[in-house]
C-alpha cells in the first residue's frame, strides 16, 4: 500500500513568516505533487515534480516554491506567508503519467 | 475558468438506491478521467478511472460513464450505502498525463 505522509496535520503561522510543508512517500514514485483545496474550487495544482531536482509550475504557483532533493521527499515553501494562503494543502505521488495519484491526509494551514 | 465542473455541490440519496454524480468538462484535450472520494480529515482516495477510448468502466458497485461528444461523465453507485457518504471529486488528465485538473466536488449523503 502506498503511503504518503505529510509532516503536520495542523499548522498556524503568522503573515510574513517562511513556512515549510514536508511530504514523504515510500513507494519510490517518480512524480510528486502539491495541491491546495478550497471550498467550491476543488483541488488546484501548485507545483509538481517528475524527478529529483526537477519541478514544474502548476495552475497557481505564485507565492510558493518547492524543493525535491531526494526522490521520496517533496517540500512546499511559502516564502512570505499571507492570509490568502490559509487553506488545506495536499501532497500526492504517482508512479507514472496517467496513473492514479495517491494522497496524504493533508495539512490544514492557518495564516494569522 | 474551471475546465472541470461539478454543478451539484451536494446530493442526498436513500440507502439502497442509486447515486448519480455528474461532471462536465470543457477541454477536449483531456484523455483520462478519474473519480476520487474524500472523507473529512483524510486525503482523497482513488475510486475509479476511465480512458477516453472507452465509454464505460465498472468496478463492483461503481460505474463511470463517459460521453465524449457531450463532454460529460458520471459516476453511478449502486446500491448506495451510508459509508459512501463523502465528497466526490471528478478529475481529468491532460498535458501528456502530467497535470490533473479537479472539479469542485459533490458532497454525497446516503441516508439509512
Amino acid at each position: 500500500d502506498v503511503k504518503v505522509t505529510q509532516s503536520s496535520r495542523y499548522l498556524v503561522k503568522r503573515t510574513g513568516e517562511k513556512v515549510f510543508l514536508e511530504c514523504v512517500q515510500d513507494m519510490d514514485h517518480e512524480n510528486m505533487f502539491w495541491y491546495r483545496q478550497d471550498p467550491g474550487l476543488g483541488l488546484r495544482l501548485i507545483y509538481f515534480s517528475y524527478d529529483v531536482k526537477m519541478k514544474e509550475k502548476g495552475d497557481i504557483p505564485e507565492g510558493y516554491s518547492v524543493s525535491r532533493e531526494k526522490k521520496e521527499r517533496f517540500s512546499l515553501i511559502l516564502e512570505s506567508a499571507s492570509t490568502n494562503q490559509t487553506s488545506m494543502y495536499l501532497c500526492a505521488s504517482r508512479r507514472a503519467p496517467n496513473q492514479p495519484q495517491h494522497f496524504g491526509d493533508g495539512t490544514r494551514l492557518s495564516i494569522l | 475558468d474551471q475546465q472541470v465542473k461539478q454543478n451539484s455541490p451536494s446530493l442526498s440519496v436513500q440507502e439502497g438506491r442509486i447515486s448519480i454524480l455528474n461532471c462536465d468538462y470543457t477541454n477536449s484535450m483531456f484523455d483520462y478521467f478519474l473519480w476520487y472520494k474524500k472523507y473529512p480529515a483524510e486525503g482523497p482516495t482513488f475510486l475509479i478511472s476511465i480512458s477516453s477510448i472507452k465509454d464505460k468502466n465498472e468496478d463492483g458497485r461503481f460505474t463511470v460513464f463517459l460521453n465524449k461528444s457531450a463532454k460529460h461523465l458520471s459516476l453511478h453507485i449502486v446500491p448506495s450505502q451510508p459509508g459512501d457518504s463523502a465528497v466526490y471529486f471528478c478529475a481529468a488528465y491532460h498535458n501528456a498525463g502530467n497535470m490533473l485538473t479537479f472539479g469542485g466536488g459533490t458532497r454525497l449523503m446516503v441516508k439509512p
